[in-house]
This record gives C-alpha cells, structure tokens and sequence, in this order.
C-alpha cells in the first residue's frame, strides 16, 4: 500500500518562483527522501532526512519533517525550467534492508 | 555516486512471450536489489526484494511466477515477465543497496519500458 501521499498532485508555477510539495505517510520512519524523475526516466535521488533531523538544505532544495505530524515538505526555491518533473517522496521504516515506499507523486511544470 | 543499468531500455512483445530485464550494479556490489513497477502517470509499486544467492521476497498482490526474479551474482539481477500479456505493459525500475561503502543508499536503473502487444 502507498505510504506517502503528496500534495498537490500537480503544480505549475512561473519560472524563478518557489515551489513547495507535501508529503504525508503513515508509519513511523527511519528516514523520508525526496526523488525527482523526469518523463519516462529513472530516478534522481535528490535528499534524505533522517527521523530525529527537521530540517535540511542542499542547494535550492529545503525539506523539512514533521514526525508528529508524519509529514515533509520540499521546498524548491528560484525555480528553473530544468526542475519541470515529477518528484516523490518515500520512506524507509526498516534497518536497511527494506525497500523504500513510495507516495504517489507531486508533477511540477515550471513556466518559462 | 555509483551507477546502476537496466537492459533493455524499452522492449516491445507480442502477447505470450517472455521477456528478461536486466539490472547490473557497475561499480559496486549490490546485497540487495529492489524491484519496482510504475504505470504511467502513478507512483512506483515495490514488487519484490532479492538478496544475493537466495529467494526474492515478493509483496502482497505480486505473482511470483509470473515475475522471475533472479540474483545470481553481487553485481546481477533479472526480472522475467513470463507469459506477458497486456496488462504487464509498464515501467520497470531496478534499485540497488551496497550497506558498506555506500551507507545503505539506493541507487535506481533507468527504468526498462515494456510494452506487450
């Protein structure tokens, strides 16, 4: 069953605003990550959160997590026409040996 | 970071046949590999887990004959879709977990597209 549900479950905005995506799960978690896929394409791994951090940066990326509330944001800032893909979050609730779940995704089109 | 590869990228059958995907780790050996289903436009469903030299632990739902799985080395596993019919027209994407160098991180394939006629 899906564990984590984003919203919204599409997002167009204009090239140089911020973007934001929600992700809630069900759960508890080891750690939440974030993925980009472009059309038709693998995945990018973009950043993990580990349960006991609230908030990280890498780049224009934020993500935060709310573990009472079971739930993360990622947070795109300056937005690109590049960043245009479907981005996912998941989660890990084994000791490493599980595969990750994955919510139903959030597709960003960014206007230039 | 390391680097996984799928073969094929796409394939086309015809309803009946067999199809093999493969998923090869190519600079690290992989304890464990993941495989994942994704119909267009939705999320990537977890099918089964496979350790090397031993039996992939498939989800709930996923028929184990009809998907083949087999990891034979710690750089090797191949998905077979045994009989495909329509219904099994998707994306499959492969991920792979080394536990030492890599810390446990997944790394994903590009996806192999199948499209049975």
């Amino acid at each position: 069953s899906q564990q984590g549900e984003e919203d919204p479950q599409a997002l167009s905005i204009q090239e140089g605003e911020n973007a934001t995506m929600n992700c809630s799960y069900k759960t508890s978690i080891n750690n939440l990550q974030w993925y980009r896929q472009n059309s038709g394409r693998g995945l990018v791994h973009l950043i993990l959160i580990r349960s006991n951090e609230r908030e990280k940066h890498s780049g224009r990326l934020r993500v935060t997590l709310d573990t009472s509330k079971k739930s993360s944001s990622l947070l795109i800032t300056a937005s690109r026409a590049a960043d245009t893909a479907s981005y996912f979050c998941a989660t890990a609730s084994g000791g490493g040996a599980d595969g990750l779940t994955f919510g139903k995704g959030t597709h960003l089109i960014i206007q230039p | 970071g390391a680097v996984v590869s799928q073969h094929p990228s796409w394939v086309i059958c015809k309803s009946g046949t067999s199809v093999k995907i493969e998923c090869r780790s190519l600079d690290f050996q992989a304890t464990t590999m993941f495989w994942y289903r994704q119909f267009p436009k939705q999320s990537l469903m977890l099918m089964a887990t496979s350790n090397e030299g031993s039996k992939a632990t498939y989800e709930q739902g996923v028929e184990k004959d009809k998907f083949l799985i087999n990891h034979a080395s710690l750089t090797l596993s191949t998905l077979t879709v045994t009989s495909a019919h329509p219904e099994d027209s998707s994306f499959y994407i492969c991920s792979a977990r080394e536990l030492v160098v890599y810390a446990g991180e997944l790394f994903f394939g590009e996806g192999s597209r199948l499209t049975v006629l």
